[in-house]
């Protein structure tokens, strides 16, 4: 069954403790991972797309990686404004198209 | 930068009710999505469009429709409201070409019903 975990559910960092959140997925021929970040009552802000392993990109504090059964999101030096859910999601075919299965999330606390 | 805004923020219906929510996108787009997210469950696809007048069922579609006369507006229709259906409702859209296409999202409809 395809499915896509997150872990952990929830991460408390204080300011500047560089750390990563993880999702593992299960789903027959990726056809894009993606990463997305929301904050409370918003939708979810676009980040990063993964295509195939061993792919890397960054954005600032984050950077993103790829291996055939996970992908990471290193958070480096975090700021309490990198407080947010971030959200992971796989294509999938099913039905004759392609859709998105998302994890439930890492919510992501960074105090000073 | 895309740009895809939803009707209302914030929605108060009684049971019943007929209730619409409206997506548009300014990047013409020909893929539009509606997904609802509940703490616990993520979130699920309720109707995609790929085309305008074109739709598809995704993975909870009972109790709603949608509709998607122009291109850059898709609909979701709540044609008797129930209390099952307070959530947060997102709209999505992507490019084109290919469903894989990355999709951006609008601010969401945080819906009530009482």
């Amino acid at each position: 069954e395809d499915q896509v975990t997150q872990s952990p559910e929830a991460l408390r960092l204080q300011e500047g403790e560089s750390s990563s959140l993880n999702c593992s997925y299960t789903v027959s021929g990726l056809r894009g991972l993606f990463w997305y970040r929301q904050d409370p009552g918003k939708g979810p802000e676009f980040l990063f797309t993964l295509y195939s392993a061993g792919e890397e990109k960054e954005k600032e504090r984050l950077k993103a990686t790829l291996t055939k059964k996970e992908s990471f999101l290193h958070i480096t030096a975090p700021k309490p404004e990198d407080s947010a859910t971030y959200l992971c999601a796989v294509h999938r075919f099913s039905g004759g198209y392609n859709k998105l299965i998302f994890g439930a999330g890492t919510r992501l606390a960074v105090h000073p | 930068d895309v740009k895809v805004t939803q009707s209302s923020r914030y929605l108060v219906k009684r049971t019943g009710e007929k209730v619409f929510l409206e997506c548009v996108q300014d990047m013409d787009h020909e893929n539009m999505f509606w997904y609802r997210q509940d703490p616990g469950l993520g979130l699920r696809l309720i109707y995609f469009s790929y085309d305008v007048k074109m739709k598809e069922k995704g993975d909870i579609p009972e109790g709603y429709s949608v509709s998607r006369e122009k291109k850059e507006r898709f609909s979701l229709i709540l044609e008797s409201a129930s209390t099952n259906q307070t959530s947060m409702y997102l709209c999505a859209s992507s490019k084109g070409g290919s469903l894989t296409d990355t999709q951006y999202f609008g601010p969401g409809t945080r819906l009530t019903v009482l």
